[in-house]
């Protein structure tokens, strides 16, 4: 079973739309957790952090529910500029981390 | 932006050449990591080293060895390319706290073995 899951889409979104990601995570070991944004062919870019009582950043917001092992991003108010992979990260074992394979956000004007 | 430099950027070789791909970051992490993606795919671990003279293979079986002997710098050594190696090889670094998350990476290295 793989460390994290999510669905890679893609998501095809117009602009101004609110669009939802989730993952889930299979060791109940992981400490922490991350959303990453990876735009095509660069490096991953660290988003935000999730905690357990949410959190929000602007237009993102994230939430994690470790009794369940799933964490959900939104994003409110979708940007052209949004367009990119999201990369779904949990942390364990002392700084190591797994990485999803990543949903693919398109926001179309 | 980070401090964290990867060369080459794109590297095209034959199969059995040996290959070494360098990492640098002057942020003194103490953390460095590489990871492996294939296009549309997630990044796999490959090796990682918690400090000066530590290394330990990821959880994705690699033929690649790794080094630390400076804390900046961790490279990445490839004995015999063959055309399986191809992908993006990507080196990180963070400061070590692990509510922090944050992850410097390098631009990549994208590898070509024919």
């Amino acid at each position: 079973r793989k460390e994290v899951e999510q669905d890679p889409g893609p998501f095809n979104v117009p602009e101004g739309a609110t669009v939802a990601f989730n993952c889930t995570y299979s060791n109940s070991a992981s400490q922490s957790f991350f959303w990453y944004r990876q735009d095509c062919r660069k490096e991953p870019k660290l988003l935000m952090s999730v905690y357990s009582s949410g959190n929000e950043d602007g237009r993102f917001t994230a939430q994690l529910n470790r009794a369940s092992q799933y964490i959900s991003l939104l994003i409110r108010d979708s940007k052209l500029s949004d367009s990119a992979t999201y990369l779904c990260v949990v942390n364990r074992d002392f700084n190591k981390f797994y990485f999803g394979s990543g949903t693919k956000l398109n926001v179309k004007p | 932006e980070a401090d964290i430099y990867q060369t080459p950027r794109y590297l095209v070789i034959g199969t059995g050449k040996k290959i070494t791909l360098e990492c640098s970051q002057t942020m003194g992490h103490d953390k460095m990591y590489w990871y492996q993606q294939d296009p549309g795919m997630e990044l796999h671990l490959i090796h990682y080293s918690y400090g000066v003279n530590s290394t330990e293979k990821g959880d994705l079986s690699s033929e690649s060895t790794v080094s630390r002997i400076r804390t900046e710098h961790f490279p990445l050594t490839l004995e015999s390319a063959r055309p399986s190696h191809t992908s993006q090889y990507l080196c990180a670094s963070s400061e070590g706290q692990a509510d922090t998350g944050e992850l410097f990476f390098g631009e990549g290295s994208r590898l070509t073995v024919l």
